[in-house]
């Protein structure tokens, strides 16, 4: 297994544009999470899915993010009408959880989105 | 709600020195502590873990943190640093119970920059 996969690894927008990411988890995990990460800054929790159901968003999603686990597989988190405050890492998590119990999250290495 | 503070900032040290980190959270609920490590260019990668049980926990390199319920800390310590040991330090709490989503909240991290 490669663990989290995210792509791209880099991504410079214009103002106003649209981006998506892409997450695909390690294999048989039913969490993903995404976090945002600025400069400075821990990581910052957005969204978790638990296969392909969306069970909380951060107040820090606005409606411009909205983000997808179809088949409970990849994810895919996209930004619409990118602002210079969207620039950050994003991070992508999972994790396998059975029965409520604390298993460990493994991150990928997060894509970089810079707005210009 | 939860929150985590990470004192300090930096902590610049000498290699071969002693080195302590210091995590403070505030929970209404009981909550996992955990310590992730990022190195340059790197993903987030999960040091060690406090779930239950001795109140002093370890990593495989010599990493030791304290669970410290009255104080609601967790210090990260070594006695002992390496050059490779250079990197950013993000402590982490992770609510438990039946509702237990793996969701964690981040400190704002501490960059442990050892000198030879």
């Amino acid at each position: 297994d490669t663990g989290v996969s995210q792509n791209p690894r880099h991504k410079i927008t214009k103002r106003g544009q649209n981006v998506t990411f892409r997450c695909d988890p390690i294999s048989e995990h039913n969490r993903l999470y995404w976090y945002r990460q600025t400069l400075g800054q821990g990581p910052e929790f957005l969204t978790y899915f638990q296969n392909e159901a969306q069970l909380e968003k951060s107040r820090l999603l606005s409606d411009r993010f909205s983000a997808e686990r179809p088949k409970g597989s990849f994810s895919t988190l996209e930004i619409q009408r990118t602002e210079q405050g969207d620039s950050a890492m994003y991070l992508c998590a999972s994790s396998f959880s059975a029965s409520g119990q604390y298993t460990e999250a493994f991150f990928g290495q997060g894509t970089r989105l810079t707005v210009v | 709600a939860q929150s985590v503070t990470q004192l300090d900032s930096q902590v610049p040290v000498f290699e071969e020195a002693p080195v302590e980190l210091r995590c403070n959270y505030s929970s209404s609920v009981s909550v996992y502590l955990f310590w992730y490590v990022q190195y340059p260019n790197q993903g987030l990668q999960l040091l060690l873990k406090y779930l239950s049980g001795s109140t002093l926990v370890e990593s495989i390199n010599g990493f030791e943190a304290e669970f410290n319920k009255s104080q609601t800390s967790f210090h990260l310590r070594k006695p002992s640093v390496h050059i490779s040991d250079t990197a950013e330090y993000f402590c982490a709490v992770s609510p438990r119970g039946s509702g237990n989503t793996g969701k964690l909240i981040f400190g704002q991290g501490t960059t442990l920059q050892v000198k030879p």
